[in-house]
Formats: C-alpha cells, structure tokens, sequence
C-alpha cells in the first residue's frame, strides 16, 4: 500500500476484554515496530519484526502483551486482560530494511481507552 | 542510559516569527538523529533526518544540524506558518537501540 495503516483507528473496550490491534506495513517493508504514546509524551517501544521473526520485544510492558507477524507482512498486537492504564494510542511503523539505522514511517495509530 | 530531551512546549509564535525547538540526546556510538511532526488528527511524519557529524536535514523549511560535540540536533525555521501548528518530536536510532523519542513539543503558529 501507499503507506501504512492500522485498524482499528479508535477502540473503546472495557476492562478485563482482549483486544488485537493490526498493522499493515508498507508493501515489501522488511522491519515492523510496535510503539505505545501516553498522552503528552513521545513515542515508547514494544517491540518489532523483521521479516516473520520477532527480533526484540523488550519494550513490552508484561505478559498480557504479545505480537505476532507470522507472514512477514501483517502483524497483530494482542493486549489480554486490559487494564485502564493500557489506555493510550498504538503506532505502528515499518521500515524498507532490517537494520539499526534504517528511516521508520508510521500508520496513523490506534487510539485504545479501557474504561 | 539512551534519552532525548527536547525544549518543552507549548510554543506559541505569530507568523513569520523564527522558530527554534532545542534537542540534545544521550546515546553510545553515532546514532542517526530525526524530527517527526505530528499534525492535528494526522499520524507521525518524518520531517527530516541526519545520519552523521555536521549533516544538516532540511525539508519545508525546517532544518537541524548534527552536532556531535554538544549532542545535539535543534530545529530551526526562518519564517513559521500558521499551518506548521503541530507536535515536533526529537528522535534517535542507534545500532542496537529502537528509535528514542523526545516528549514532543507543540507549537503554535498565530495569524
């Protein structure tokens, strides 16, 4: 695609339900990130891809957190168990090469509130 | 450990004011430096980038230089638009190290 998109944009759920949040890269993008952004700061990371293989997920902040990119293209962050302080949007980015240097573009986010 | 700190906001200029958003960072190594904008309602955009030493990014007017003897990367433009009002974030991406994001800094831009 143009560029990358993410679904879905807005989740309201209630405490205690599982959400998956998806990421669509651009096309032939080799590495896909998974940050979080609390109001008012910038950007954290969870984790990311290249390719099909999870390579860091360093950045997740517990066990209800996990992502999967089993085809090397789509990938799909879970959060289990939601919690209010889950509340946050979710930004997704992919970049053409693996590699620590290589310019990361965004998808619009998802906006996640727990209630 | 690896951080950027960024000039806190909000920032408000009238047109064509000269605009400046400070940057510094702590980072082991060479890492490359970037300013992201984040319009109203839009995603993260990359506005420009400097992979070494004394590279200055431009684009739309906005420019940074890497200056590695002060560890930083400020963010300049000459004459602000009211249509520049967004959030501008510093980042780096070393070798080993996601992208490390600055808190972000809005700006706005009066008529």
């Amino acid at each position: 695609g143009a560029g990358v998109s993410q679904s879905p944009r807005y989740k309201v759920t209630k405490r205690g339900q599982d959400v998956a949040l998806r990421c669509d890269p651009i096309s032939g993008h080799v590495s896909l990130y998974w940050y979080r952004q609390a109001l008012g700061q910038g950007p954290e990371f969870l984790t990311y891809f290249n390719y099909e293989a999870q390579q860091d997920k360093s950045g997740l902040p517990n066990d209800r957190f996990s992502a999967e990119r089993p085809e090397g293209s789509i990938s799909t962050l879970t959060i289990q168990r939601t919690e209010q302080r889950d509340s946050a949007m979710y930004r997704c980015a992919s970049s053409l090469l693996a590699g620590g240097r290589e310019t990361q573009y965004f998808g619009p986010g998802t906006r996640l509130l727990v209630l | 450990g690896n951080s950027v700190t960024q000039m806190e906001g909000p920032v408000t200029l009238s047109e064509e004011a000269f605009l400046t958003i400070n940057c510094t960072y702590t980072a082991t190594g060479y890492p490359s430096l970037f300013w992201y904008v984040q319009y109203p309602g839009e995603g993260l955009q990359l506005l420009l980038k400097a992979t070494k030493a004394d590279d200055k990014g431009s684009n739309k007017g906005f420019e940074a230089t890497y200056r590695k003897e002060t560890t930083s990367f400020h963010l300049e433009k000459g004459s602000v638009q009211v249509s520049d009002s967004a959030v501008y974030f510093c980042a780096f991406l070393g070798g080993n190290t996601p992208l490390v994001f600055g808190k972000g800094t809005r700006l706005s831009v009066i008529a």
